[in-house]
């Protein structure tokens, strides 16, 4: 069990760029969720996945984010058109059955 | 609309102290409460997790209660170690996707 990953750790880029970041959840998981936390405050819940299928997204996720799960494996987070605002930590998190969630270690956007 | 809410924000003790941390929820219709630390920069460290049928959880020096009915959960550390030192998060697990809502943490400070 090498526990959830993220790719990259860090990323810094121009406002008005386009941004990729990928989330490898446990191996037998077949949940995902995405989370954005700002500094100072607790992570807000963005989309969820249940195998390869998108069942949730909070109204957070605006027009410019796109998530995927193409083959209920990884998942990626696209955010076109990056602003200021976005700079955050990308938090991903998988389950089994259970409810207990398991988080990556996330991705800081910095957006210049 | 489930709101999550910490106190204290911050919390400074000095070693060995027995501690409490308070979190409270607005809606009781939640599956679980989970319990998570946050060490500066990094994700999120599963602690707990009480299901909504149970009424407290223990690991090690951790023990966290939950109480549905009055929308209250607290999170008792004991023998505190400078260690412990990190911003502690609840969470409600609620909804069709069993997604987290976050309080935004109590951010805990053991002097040696």
């Amino acid at each position: 069990d090498t526990g959830v990953s993220q790719d990259p750790r860090h990323k810094i880029t121009k406002r008005g760029q386009n941004v990729t970041f990928r989330c490898d959840p446990i191996s037998e998981h077949n949940r995902l969720y995405w989370y954005r936390q700002t500094l100072g405050q607790g992570p807000e819940f963005l989309t969820y996945f249940q195998n390869e299928a998108q069942l949730e997204k909070s109204r957070l996720l605006s027009d410019r984010f796109s998530a995927e799960r193409p083959k209920g494996s990884f998942s990626t987070l696209e955010i076109q058109r990056t602003e200021q605002g976005d700079s955050a930590m990308y938090l991903c998190a998988s389950r089994q059955g259970g409810n207990e969630q398991f988080f990556g270690p996330g991705t800081r956007l910095t957006v210049l | 609309k489930q709101e999550v809410t910490q106190i204290p924000a911050a919390l400074s003790v000095p070693e060995g102290e027995n501690l409490v941390l308070n979190c409270s929820f607005t809606d009781s219709a939640i599956y679980n409460l989970q319990w998570f630390r946050q060490d500066p920069g990094k994700g999120l460290t599963s602690l707990l997790l009480i299901q909504s049928s149970q009424r407290e959880q223990t690991s090690g020096r951790l023990n966290a209660s939950l109480d549905k009915s009055s929308g209250r959960s607290t999170l008792y550390i004991a023998a505190s170690q400078p260690g412990d030192s990190a911003t502690y998060l609840c969470a409600a697990v609620e909804g069709s996707a069993r997604q987290l809502t976050f309080g935004s943490g109590t951010q805990l400070t053991v002097l040696p």
